[in-house]
């Protein structure tokens, strides 16, 4: 079983649209959780932590599931700017006491005029 | 302005070559790493290190090799350059304070091996 798993897409939507991300992780000794952005020939950067409460920012809501160790981002209000890879990004603190970050494959979302 | 450097965007070497991949960080993160990015596979951590002097293995180190002389800068070594190591090489830096800290990138270098 891959260690955090995503569906690739592509997503392609229109704008306005709301769309949603899921996410799942093996290590159920992860410790936190992350959607990072990947724009296209660019490198990744973060978008939003995620918390056990599930948290917002604006038109992106995360949530997270600890028992069922499943993430979501959802994007509201979809704008064109949105278009971009999707990463789901896990935590783990490793035997040297540092954090090493697992990536998905990521979700691929294209908003539409 | 945060930042992290790569001292190339585009390399292209030839097969048994030796390659430096530079990666400077401003932040004075403790923590760098060295990732690459291969279409269908997603990124993977080739090596990390948490301080000055130390390494850690990542998931693929093998074919690889990394020096961390100075807090700022992490060098990835590929001794002898093959064909399969063509990817985007992202280095990334973090801090050691909290696991929520975030991974700050650098702008990749694309190294093509012929």
């Amino acid at each position: 079983r891959k260690e955090v798993e995503q569906d690739p897409g592509p997503f392609n939507v229109p704008e306005g649209a709301t769309v949603a991300f899921n996410c799942t992780y093996s290590n159920s000794a992860s410790q936190s959780f992350f959607w990072y952005r990947q724009d296209c020939r660019k490198e990744p950067k973060l978008l939003m932590s995620v918390y056990s409460s599930g948290n917002e920012d604006g038109r992106f809501t995360a949530q997270l599931n600890r028992a069922s160790q499943y993430i979501s981002l959802l994007i509201r209000d979809s704008k064109l700017s949105d278009s971009a890879t999707y990463l789901c990004v896990v935590n783990i603190r490793s035997g040297a006491g540092s954090y090493q970050l697992t990536f998905g494959k990521g979700t691929k979302l294209s908003v539409i005029p | 302005d945060v930042k992290v450097t790569q001292s190339s965007r585009y390399l292209v070497k030839r097969t048994g070559e030796k390659v430096f991949l530079e990666c400077v960080q401003d932040m004075d993160h403790e923590n760098m790493f060295w990732y690459r990015q291969d279409p269908g596979l997603g990124l993977r951590l080739i090596y990390f290190s948490y301080d000055v002097k130390m390494k850690e293995k990542g998931d693929i180190p093998e074919g690889y090799s990394v020096s961390r002389e100075k807090k700022e800068r992490f060098s990835l070594i590929l001794e002898s350059a093959s064909t399969n190591q063509t990817s985007m090489y992202l280095c990334a830096s973090s801090s050691s304070q909290s696991s929520y800290n975030e991974q700050f990138f650098g702008p990749g270098t694309r190294l093509t091996v012929l």
